[in-house]
């Protein structure tokens, strides 16, 4: 079936890296995405990468993938307290929709 | 363009009560979608739209639920005869017709049935 699993907690030192885990179910997913969402608001995209490709940087931020262990990683570099939020990866499986599997959700506390 | 607007913020009702809410994509983008997100849970898909045809739909979507996009550009989630079940933050998205660059949300309408 169609999972997206992300560990519930993460807390970090401000100035710290974060690292956040994904694991995904569709092999074929072509695209995987980050997301953030801050309390009472919508999901704000942060990257994304295409299934060809290991890894992405851009700027705080770097996603690495590992297709053959359908594990995604997000890690944010020099941590902030703006960055506390709950972080959701998702996937477009390649069914034919385009429709996303959100994961559960990582709830990142920066400590100051 | 100011993003995705959604109408109202948060609503509540009385169970039995039948609700709207309202999504105004960003004026280009040509897909529309509707999600649902209860407390401690990832988004889940509802619904899609391109343009004005409502092309998939989930098993989520019972007979109380219906959206509308009638000219392509705003859309509709109506909820017929509100259970508690239903209280959750109701969340829509656009994105251009290819969709893989990423969706832009809306900050969400929030229900709550008493």
């Amino acid at each position: 079936g169609e999972d997206v699993e992300q560990s519930l907690f993460l807390s970090v030192r401000e100035g710290d890296s974060s690292v956040i885990n994904c694991t995904y179910t569709d092999s074929s997913s072509t695209y995987l995405y980050w997301y953030k969402q801050e309390p009472g608001a919508g999901l704000q995209l942060l990257t994304y990468i295409f299934s060809n490709m290991d890894m992405k940087q851009d700027q705080r931020l770097t996603v690495l993938l590992n297709k053959k262990d359908k594990h995604l990683s997000l890690r944010i570099a020099d941590t902030q307290t703006g960055d506390s939020a709950i972080y959701f990866c998702a996937e477009i499986p390649t069914s034919g929709t385009y429709k996303y599997i959100f994961g559960t959700g990582t709830r990142l506390k920066v400590l100051a | 363009d100011t993003g995705v607007s959604q109408n109202p913020r948060h609503k509540i009702t009385k169970r039995g009560q039948n609700v709207t809410f309202r999504c105004d994509p960003i004026s280009e983008h040509n897909r529309l979608y509707w999600y649902r997100q209860t407390l401690g849970q990832g988004p889940e898909f509802l619904t899609y739209f391109q343009n004005e045809a409502q092309l998939e739909k989930s098993r989520l979507l019972s007979d109380r639920f219906s959206a509308e996009r009638p000219k392509g550009s705003f859309s509709t989630l109506e909820i017929q005869r509100t259970e508690q079940g239903d209280s959750a933050m109701y969340l829509c998205a656009s994105s251009l017709r290819t969709g893989n660059d990423g969706y832009t949300f809306g900050s969400g309408t929030r229900l709550t049935v008493v």
